[in-house]
């Protein structure tokens, strides 16, 4: 049963416009969610983050939006660059501590076109 | 921002061999780290848990006797796969995060291990 979903493996944005990539979550004890980028043959990097108990966070360009109510968040990355062209995953854990166990969407792989 | 270094990166050995992989955190105590391995175009599935100076927690379907975690300081934790074999060929990546609330998991490089 997979606890956390990105429903679009792939997305692709011209540059300058808008990238929205969601995530959707089962589990009602998930309170601390994170978004990931990741570059081929590396390791994931740390883009932002969002406790339950807010709706939004932003941070530059990225902004992460929390509807607890319809489980659902999303990343919105304004305005996108050919350097965000990474995979993305959403990622949750409960306790509002990553150091527990996270569980990790399938990825959604944007290309941003010039 | 905290980093996390893995090695090797990259290994290629005959089946039989047991590879030891290393993650460090450089710049700060990590209480927990967590190992994670990521087949071609798939997420990253979580192996185990790794808590300095205890055991570590392994998910359901790895072999604990395949796969011996380490974690003897705040700042290393060793991954061996013993006695590797082809099935066993894929990208290992390490996480580590030093348990504060709201703190994230900072993960490492990755490794790819292929075996002959």
């Amino acid at each position: 049963d997979q606890q956390v979903k990105q429903n679009s493996p792939s997305l692709s944005v011209q540059e300058g416009r808008i990238s929205i990539l969601n995530c959707d979550y089962t589990n009602s004890m998930f309170d601390y969610f994170l978004w990931y980028k990741k570059y081929p043959a590396e390791g994931p990097t740390f883009l932002i983050s969002i406790s339950s108990i807010k709706d939004k966070n932003e941070d530059g360009r990225f902004t992460v939006f929390l509807n607890k109510s319809a489980k659902h968040l999303s990343l919105h990355i304004v305005p996108s660059q050919p350097g965000d062209s990474a995979v993305y995953f959403c990622a949750a854990s409960v306790n509002n501590n990553a150091g527990n166990m996270l569980t990790f969407g399938g990825g959604t792989r944007l290309m941003v076109k010039p | 921002g905290a980093v996390v270094s893995q090695h090797p990166s990259w290994v290629i050995c005959k089946s039989g061999t047991s590879v030891k992989i290393e993650c460090r955190s450089l710049d700060f105590q990590a209480t927990t780290m967590f190992w994670y391995r990521q087949f071609p175009k798939q997420s990253l599935m979580l192996m185990a848990t790794s808590n300095e100076g205890s055991k570590a927690t392994y998910e359901q379907g790895v072999e604990k006797d395949k796969f011996l975690i380490n974690h003897a300081s705040l700042t290393l934790s060793t991954l061996t796969v013993t006695s590797a074999h082809p099935e066993d060929s894929s990208f290992y990546i390490c996480s580590a995060t030093n348990n504060g609330v709201n703190q994230p998991q900072h993960f490492g490089d990755g490794t790819r291990l292929s075996i002959l």
